[in-house]
């Protein structure tokens, strides 16, 4: 069974643009999670969808958004991008959104902002 | 508040030693689930191990064992006999989803560097 995927794996963008992140979940898996990964930061969680909706959200500024498709795949968006904003963007999916579920996670997008 | 804690922020061995990782969590809720994750240079974290808050029976698997022990709110990870493919960051990560979700709370991360 392949793996959660993730397009592109490579980015750079200058401040200003906006960037779409795509992640494509393990099949038969419906919950999707976005997180950010920096130096000084860590993992941080941005949010989680099931079935189409957002269950969960983390700190982060609304530049930053997200949606679920009908097929379970994701896409992250993040307007007017900041340089704060460079980071390894890592997707994550489970089988379902039930308690404590293992998540397993994609190689990430690494986003350079200049 | 959920916090999880990975004081050792690099680790230095020789190959054929082994090596601890420590983690400490924080959460009220008293079901929870613990995690511990490798992240090699390639940047993809690699699932290790899922625990539950009642079981705390230590686990072994090849090389790798974890001890769990909610008395102290540990969940430490043991590489024996390390190799130099074990050079990775390891994380460990918590998930209380009384109010969360499956929110993973992630430790900062050991650097684990295998020298042969």
């Amino acid at each position: 069974k392949a793996g959660v995927t993730q397009t592109p794996r490579y980015l750079i963008k200058t401040r200003g643009q906006q960037v779409t992140l795509s992640c494509s979940p393990i099949s038969g898996h419906r919950s999707v999670s976005w997180y950010q990964q920096t130096p000084g930061q860590g993992l941080q969680f941005l949010f989680e969808y099931f079935s189409e909706t957002q269950r969960n959200k983390g700190n982060f500024p609304g530049r930053f958004s997200g949606r679920q498709f009908s097929n379970s795949r994701s896409e992250m968006n993040v307007s007017t991008l900041e340089l704060g904003d460079s980071a390894l963007y890592l997707c994550a999916s489970s089988f379902l959104a039930g308690p404590g579920e293992t998540q397993y996670f994609g190689p990430g997008t690494r986003l350079l902002v200049l | 508040a959920q916090k999880v804690t990975q004081a050792q922020t690099e680790i230095s061995v020789v190959e054929k030693e082994d090596v601890t990782l420590d983690c400490v969590y924080e959460t009220r809720d008293t079901t929870y689930y613990l995690f511990w994750y490798k992240q090699p240079p390639s940047g993809e974290l690699v699932f290790l191990i899922r625990r539950n808050s009642f079981d705390e029976q230590n686990e072994i698997s090849g090389r790798y064992s974890w001890n769990f022990q909610k008395s102290t709110s540990s969940f430490n990870f043991t590489i024996t006999a390390s190799q130099v493919v074990d050079s990775a960051v390891y994380f460990c990560a918590l998930s209380a989803p009384l109010y969360n979700f499956n929110k993973f709370y992630f430790g900062s991360g050991t650097k684990l560097n295998v020298k042969p």
